[in-house]
Parts: C-alpha cells; sequence; structure tokens
C-alpha cells in the first residue's frame, strides 16, 4: 500500500512564524501536491511537483512556498504566517499517468492564532 | 480553469437503502479522467471508484458504481446497500492529465441506522 506521511496532525504556529509542513511519501511516486481543505470550498491546489526540484503553481500559491529536494519528500512553507492561512493541508501523490488516482496523507490541522 | 460542481452539501440515507451522490464538470476536452474519494470524519481520504471518459462502460467496484453521462458532463455515484461505515464526506474529481485534479466541494453523506 502506498504510505503518504505528513509530519504533523495538528499544529499551533503564532502569526509571522514561519511555518513548515513535511510530507513523505514511499512509493516512487513523480507527482506530489498540497493541497488546502476548508469547509465549503473543497479542496484547493496550492502546489503541485512532477519530478525533484520541479514545482507549478496551483490555484491559490499566494503566501506559500514549497520545495522538493528528493523525491520522496515534498514541503509546504509559510513564509510569514496570517490568520487566514488556519486551515486543513492535505499532501497527495500519484504515478505520472492521467488515470492513476492520487494517494494522500491524513492531513495536517493548522491553526495560526 | 475546469470545475467540479456537486450540487449537494449534504445527503442522508437509511442503512441498506441506496442512494445517489450528484457531480457534474465543465470542460472542452474528450478524454480525461473522473474519480470519486471518500473522506471519513478524521480519516485518509481514499479513492472509491474510477471512471476513464473515453469507456462508455460505467465503472462499478461492489456497492459503488457510476452514472456516466459525457455528453450531459455528469458523472454520479450510487452507493447500494448502505452501510454505516458509508457515512463520510465525499468528493467527485476530474483531471485532464493527471497533473492537476479539480475537485468539488464535497457532499456530506450521513447513514441513518
Amino acid at each position: 500500500d502506498v504510505k503518504v506521511t505528513q509530519s504533523s496532525r495538528y499544529l499551533v504556529k503564532r502569526t509571522g512564524e514561519k511555518v513548515f509542513l513535511e510530507c513523505v511519501q514511499d512509493m516512487d511516486h513523480e507527482n506530489m501536491f498540497w493541497y488546502r481543505q476548508d469547509p465549503g470550498l473543497g479542496l484547493r491546489l496550492i502546489y503541485f511537483s512532477y519530478d525533484v526540484k520541479m514545482k507549478e503553481k496551483g490555484d491559490i500559491p499566494e503566501g506559500y512556498s514549497v520545495s522538493r529536494e528528493k523525491k520522496e519528500r515534498f514541503s509546504l512553507i509559510l513564509e510569514s504566517a496570517s490568520t487566514n492561512q488556519t486551515s486543513m493541508y492535505l499532501c497527495a501523490s500519484s504515478l505520472q499517468a492521467p488515470n492513476q488516482p492520487q494517494h494522500f496523507g491524513d492531513g495536517t490541522r493548522l491553526s495560526i492564532l | 480553469a475546469q470545475t467540479v460542481t456537486q450540487s449537494q452539501p449534504e445527503m442522508s440515507v437509511q442503512e441498506a437503502e441506496t442512494v445517489t451522490l450528484s457531480c457534474t464538470y465543465d470542460t472542452s476536452e474528450s478524454d480525461y479522467y473522473l474519480f470519486w474519494y471518500k473522506q471519513p470524519p478524521s480519516r485518509q481520504m481514499i479513492l472509491v471508484i474510477r471512471q476513464e471518459a473515453y469507456k462508455q462502460q460505467n465503472a462499478t467496484e461492489n456497492r459503488f458504481s457510476v452514472n456516466f453521462q459525457k455528453a450531459a458532463k455528469s458523472f454520479s455515484l450510487k452507493i447500494s446497500d448502505s452501510q454505516l461505515g458509508d457515512a463520510a464526506m465525499y468528493f467527485c474529481a476530474y483531471t485532464l492529465a493527471g497533473n492537476q485534479f479539480y475537485f468539488g466541494t464535497g457532499t456530506s453523506l450521513t447513514v441513518i441506522p
């Protein structure tokens, strides 16, 4: 089974802090994704990566950056956390083929105070 | 951008009965892929069923089946013999090439014993 592991299930940070969310997958997937999930808005793509050191902006990249130095690891960075970034963050990975589904981590519930 | 619409924020079904969740999408492409994902409360999102647009036959996975109407751009999920474990948030998703997925806003399904 594919395992996508997010480093924290719950995280509380303060406004202005730099926040790192880590995601690791164990199935050699080329694609990795970061989503934000908010009630009534579904999942919105922040960034995705189709290869090491490659990244593409999604629908809501403002205030976020990403890093993919190794194939199995995809990090989401909140440069200067703000209260409107309080949300559930989901990481996913998939093979680089259109009929392949995404595999998700458990999610990180991030609160910015 | 592609859009995926789930018009039913909440649905309920009696245990052992059948329920249908609706999903419509907007695309000008002819080849694409559709997915239904299930997110149980506080648990990981998992794939329920997938459909390739070039296939006319509706996908089926045990008690889960889809009604894919390509001309109408409709992709509904039917759950037969509903069980308590089916209670979850269900998301419909579209992808053209497997690098960007577009999700609906979700339908929260309650199963009544």
